[in-house]
């Protein structure tokens, strides 16, 4: 038990479905992230939110919509998605310092056909 | 920018071999250096982390020294295990910076008995 818990863990979505992968920690942290995992490519940063606060938006695509309610809840809504959209989706959290250690949770496995 | 390039996978091993897998930085600023690992259906979690040079981090029998001369953080183990396999991440944060996190593409290793 990593302290931060996605669901669903698998999610199988047509182009024009509208869907959300939900991110929630336990441990207390001011900082919570979404990260894009594809096969053969390096981790890829999407947001970063900090006290709720959107302070990071990697150029991501707006089919992709992040919402932050509170510290400990952390959204990925996701609409018209495209198929190289396929990847692991994760989701950490950390106290939001300069050097400090992000815990991942287990990730979303999205699939778009 | 600031970047992280570690050894291109995959990496096969028998059981007790030695393993090396090496990771170099480039950064305008003083970074902490880390490696995540990722089971086999899991997120990443922290392996060990050094915050200046010469630190050596450790643990669960893998070791990395910050190494500030060759800007270097290579991941060694004496005595590799059939559990070792996994995905293993290097990466890097610029203290007094943000609290992201750079990561390398990944190693994948596999330990046959």
């Amino acid at each position: 038990e990593t302290g931060v818990t996605q669901t669903p863990r698998h999610l199988v979505m047509g182009m024009t479905n509208k869907k959300s992968l939900k991110c929630e920690q336990h441990l207390g942290h001011n900082a919570m992230y979404w990260y894009k995992q594809s096969a053969k490519k390096p981790l890829e940063l999407m947001f970063v939110y900090n006290f709720k606060e959107q302070t990071e938006n990697n150029s991501v695509p707006s089919r992709f919509s992040p919402e932050c309610p509170n510290s400990s809840h952390l959204f990925l809504h996701l609409h018209t998605l495209q198929p190289e959209d396929s990847a692991l989706y994760l989701c950490a959290s950390s106290q939001g310092e300069a050097g400090g250690i992000q815990y991942f949770g287990a990730g979303t496995r999205l699939s778009v056909l | 920018g600031d970047s992280v390039t570690q050894m291109e996978g995959p990496v096969t091993l028998s059981e007790e071999a030695f393993l090396t897998i090496n990771c170099t930085y480039t950064a305008t600023g003083y970074p902490s250096l880390f490696w995540y690992v990722q089971y086999p259906g899991e997120g990443l979690q922290l392996l060990l982390k050094a915050t200046k040079a010469d630190d050596k981090g450790s643990n669960k029998g893998f070791e990395a020294t910050y190494r500030k001369e060759t800007t270097s953080f290579h991941l060694e183990k004496g005595s590799v295990q059939v559990s070792d396999s996994a995905v293993y991440f290097c990466a890097l944060n610029i203290q007094g910076g943000s609290e992201k996190l750079v990561f390398g593409k990944g190693t994948k290793l596999t330990v046959n008995p």
